[in-house]
């Protein structure tokens, strides 16, 4: 139990396009979901938490007009970059926090965005 | 703020020998503690935590003890497979939220 997956697993896009990644909690419910973003050979890093029905809680230096997410059902968070640059280019990671208790994140294997 | 600080990578090993990977952490309030392991082209799984001081997280051979005093949290393996080559994460809650922090990450790489 306790799978998270997301969509899609990698995309190429376009300077200036907007990009969809959706992260979903397969066998469970998810009020908490949360966001990173993974430098190559960094560690992850907190974008935002996104709580379901509520406006998301973006992290310091996160630009919520350009990283917009939307936690619009128990088991669904999409996190949108708008008008993506390269500098955007990333792999994105979610995880999710079970709706019945517990600290435990559940970790989605990540979307690899690239931008030309 | 909070912030993990682990030994740089990469770790080359052979196969059986022994595995220590540093980690150390910086917190207000008492945090929980965690050590993720994402293996190639999969996401971040969950190894092993520990919520209080003087707990021993253990799972799959590895160990880590929550040590307030120096506040650390090293992962050691008596005995590492070809297998067990991944990245290690050491990460900590805190807060209201729970929000993990994560160590920089340490790639491990076991030869037979």
């Amino acid at each position: 139990g306790a799978v998270v997956s997301q969509h899609p697993s990698r995309v190429i896009c376009k300077s200036g396009t907007s990009v969809k990644i959706e992260c979903r909690s397969l066998d469970f419910q998810a009020t908490t979901m949360f966001w990173y973003r993974q430098f190559p050979k960094k560690s992850l890093m907190l974008m935002a938490t996104s709580n379901e029905g509520s406006k998301a809680t973006y992290e310091q230096g996160v630009e919520k007009d350009k990283f917009l997410i939307n936690h619009a059902s128990l088991t669904l968070s999409t996190l949108t970059v708008t008008s993506a640059h390269p500098e955007d280019s990333s792999f994105y990671i979610c995880s999710a926090r079970r709706t019945s208790g517990g600290i435990e994140q559940f970790f989605g294997p990540g979307t690899r965005l690239t931008v030309l | 703020g909070n912030s993990v600080t682990q030994m740089e990578g990469p770790v080359t090993l052979s196969e059986e020998a022994f595995l220590t990977i540093n980690c150390t952490y910086t917190a207000t309030g008492y945090p929980s503690l965690f050590w993720y392991v994402q293996y190639p082209g999969e996401g971040l799984q969950l190894l092993l935590k520990a919520t209080k001081a003087d707990d021993k997280g253990s799972n799959k051979g590895f160990e880590a003890t929550y040590r307030k005093e120096t506040t650390s949290f090293h992962l050691e393996k008596g005995s590492v497979q070809v297998s067990d080559s991944a990245v290690y994460f050491c990460a900590l809650a805190s807060g209201s939220a729970r929000q993990l922090t994560f160590g920089s990450g340490t790639q491990l790489t076991v030869l037979p």
